[in-house]
């Protein structure tokens, strides 16, 4: 599969603080999501971008697809505990069913 | 609860055993992928099926696994003689058409002593 780079690895925060991250590839997607996975859990999805340059909201998320469709970035704004989990870029291959996945961004956040 | 449901959640074999994860996709859904996690990494495709067919197996490997979606119940993926190797979080997803977005269950942690 398609490599995808994230960054940072970690994050180590303080609650109220706005978050970065973001996820870059050599290989072209027509669909970039974002998904948190908590401990003993599954991914859950977030956001999901289907178009270069789109820019999506999903409360204090916002995600964008890059108008070269090789990156993405996810913002979270006003940091709360239960942001706490680990933060995964995918993009759908070409087959348009396999997603390839990023290794991931912990985040931490602190009261 | 009409999500991903996945079991059992935890499944512990000693090498050489057979392990059976099931998973049943989200009412409505009828494309169901797998996916193998292991620690620190993110998810790596395995398999998507459809109803009573394999589409894609190319991520998974050709010898001892194998994976099923039968016109009724859950779709099963099945790894034989199982080596230390295997020991990792393996996550199904479902869509209700390959344009949706994929929705995960909470995965099987398999363990091989």
């Amino acid at each position: 599969g398609q490599q995808l780079n994230q960054s940072p690895q970690s994050m180590f925060i303080q609650e109220g603080e706005d978050v970065s991250m973001n996820c870059t590839s050599s290989s072209i997607f027509n669909t970039w999501l974002w998904y948190k996975q908590d401990p003993g859990e599954g991914p859950v999805l977030l956001i999901a971008l289907y178009k270069a340059g789109e820019l999506t909201s999903n409360g204090r998320l916002t995600a964008q697809f890059g108008i070269t469709r090789k990156d993405s970035f996810l913002n979270i704004s006003a940091s709360i505990p239960s942001d706490v989990g680990i933060y995964f870029c995918a993009g759908l291959s070409n087959s348009g069913y396999a997603l390839n996945f990023g290794k991931g961004t912990s985040l931490l956040v602190t009261p | 609860n009409a999500g991903v449901m996945q079991n059992p959640r935890h499944l512990v074999r000693r090498r050489g055993q057979e392990a059976r994860l099931r998973c049943s996709p989200m009412k409505g859904h009828s494309h169901v992928y797998w996916y193998r996690q292991l620690p620190e990494e993110g998810l790596k495709f395995m398999v998507y099926l459809q109803k009573e067919n394999i589409i894609d197996e190319s991520g998974m490997p050709k010898e001892r696994f194998s994976a099923e979606f039968p016109k009724e119940g859950p779709s099963i993926l099945r790894i034989q003689q199982v080596v230390r190797g295997d020991s990792a979080a393996y996550f199904c997803a479902s869509s209700e058409g390959t344009e949706g977005s994929q929705h995960f269950g909470d995965g099987t942690r398999l363990s091989i002593l």
